[in-house]
């Protein structure tokens, strides 16, 4: 199974700020034929299921604030919120769909208000 | 609008059986690969099982030969059957719809159905 890795497990981001999650995959999860990421983010906050907000690595899910953007390939990649705002507190995780059926989570990021 | 309601969640001894369902709206379960995803209480996300359009099903190596997965078109539901359960099974078990043609990613998630294994 692929590995996914995210980086840091907690972060503490000012309201306005920038936020930055990592996560970096055992292998690629670059698909040559196509070209493509096989990479996605999710947002969940307690009591709720995940929400999805990035596939393909950079596509934005439709209805997700444009501060969220998704970034990189092959095995490292980043999910950046441009300007924290209050309702973006919550768990981050990574999925790769690369390796099917199997596919795999990262462990979560943490994200807090400082 | 798409909806996934799962249901059949409980407490169980170890070693005992129960059945999940998801009842889907908006779509049609036979159009999209249909996985079940869990999360164990503070923990992270683990893929468990899926059913393909065709109706392959595979699973996590954690269940295997334990739970199986299938669906019913005329319900338009997919069940998750868990056998010989153990206490680290225990978790919120979440019905998750995936892509046409891939496991994939999943833009839409039930509000998961609780399930406890405990003497």
């Amino acid at each position: 199974d692929i590995v996914m890795t995210q980086s840091p497990d907690s972060l503490a981001v000012s309201l306005g700020e920038r936020a930055t999650i990592n996560c970096k995959s055992s292998q690629s999860v670059l698909y040559s034929s196509n070209n493509k990421n096989y990479l996605a983010w999710y947002q969940q906050k307690p009591g709720q299921p995940p929400k999805l907000l990035i596939y393909w690595a950079s596509a934005r899910e439709s209805g997700v604030p444009d501060r969220f953007s998704g970034s990189g390939s092959g095995t490292d990649f980043t999910l950046t919120i441009s300007s924290l705002q209050a309702e973006d507190v919550a768990v981050y995780y990574c999925q790769q769909y690369f390796s099917t059926p199997s596919i795999t989570f990262g462990q979560g990021t943490r994200l807090e208000l400082k | 609008e798409v909806q996934l309601v799962e249901s059949g969640g409980g407490l169980v001894q170890p070693g005992e059986s129960l059945r999940l369902s998801c009842a889907a709206s908006g779509f049609t379960v036979t159009n999209n690969y249909m996985s079940w995803v869990r999360q164990a209480p503070g923990k992270g996300l683990e893929w468990v099982s899926v059913i393909y359009t065709d109706g392959r099903t595979y699973y996590a190596d954690s269940v295997k030969g334990r739970f199986a997965v299938s669906r019913d078109i005329s319900k338009n539901t997919v069940n998750l059957q868990m056998n010989s359960l153990r206490a680290e099974d225990t978790a919120v078990y979440f019905c998750a719809r995936g892509m046409p043609s891939l496991v994939g990613f999943f833009d839409s998630w039930g509000q998961g159905t609780l399930v406890t294994v405990s003497s």
